[in-house]
């Protein structure tokens, strides 16, 4: 696609469920990143992926969280047993990859409310 | 450790004045600067970055920045603000020796009143 697609836009659950959301970054980018954003602060450094691989997932707040990209495109992030401090808007962008001097390119975002 | 300061909350302008949007950045290597605007409920958009070379760049919608090294700082500019520039902006450092992440800071409410 054009840009940078994330779904759900929205997603409303319950504490101590099981969520999943897509990331399909701009075909070609070699590089992807999650972000997370709560209300009132920049965006958050998640974890980023260079091809299939997770290149720096130091910013994963703990294992509850995890990331994948199997085939280098398309990217889910898993966040398990759920809590109300995980509700946030979830950012991914993507980037051409080695060599790029750093624009990333951002998705509209995942709105996660957790009650 | 990387690490961006955006001293001001909210700047409040009237249309057609000039506006400045502040942010000082701590970097070990050499800095890539970036700007990004976000207005409600969209994601972030690309304004302009600071790789090399002249330290004012010019970028979209009229905005440009200006990087002092000395100061460390890359302060957004717009000589004629508009009612529509109103959003949230933010500034972000990426060490140019790295392929990673880029840090932002927390943002500046940018408010233009007519």
């Amino acid at each position: 696609g054009a840009g940078v697609s994330q779904t759900p836009s929205n997603k409303v659950t319950e504490k101590g469920k099981y969520v999943e959301l897509r990331c399909d970054p701009i075909s070609g980018h070699t590089a992807l990143y999650w972000y997370r954003q709560s209300l009132g602060q920049g965006p958050e450094f998640l974890i980023y992926f260079q091809g299939t691989g997770a290149a720096d997932d130091s910013g994963l707040p703990n294992d509850r969280f995890f990331a994948v990209r199997p085939e280098g495109s398309v990217s889910t992030l898993k966040i398990q047993r759920t809590e109300r401090g995980d509700s946030a808007v979830y950012l991914c962008a993507s980037s051409p990859g080695l060599g790029n001097t750093g624009e990333l390119f951002f998705g509209e975002g995942s709105r996660l409310t957790v009650l | 450790a990387q690490s961006v300061a955006q001293p001001e909350d909210q700047v409040n302008v009237a249309e057609g004045n000039p506006l400045t949007v502040k942010c000082t950045y701590s970097v070990s290597g050499n800095p890539y600067l970036f700007w990004y605007v976000q207005y409600p409920n969209r994601g972030l958009q690309f304004l302009l970055k600071y790789i090399t070379g002249d330290n004012l760049v010019k970028g979209s919608y009229g905005f440009e920045a200006e990087f002092n090294k000395s100061q460390t700082s890359f302060h957004l500019k717009k000589p004629s603000a508009l009612v529509s520039d109103s959003a949230l902006y933010f500034c972000a450092v990426r060490d140019g020796g790295s392929q990673g992440n880029l840090i932002f800071g927390k943002g500046t409410k940018l408010s233009v009143k007519p």
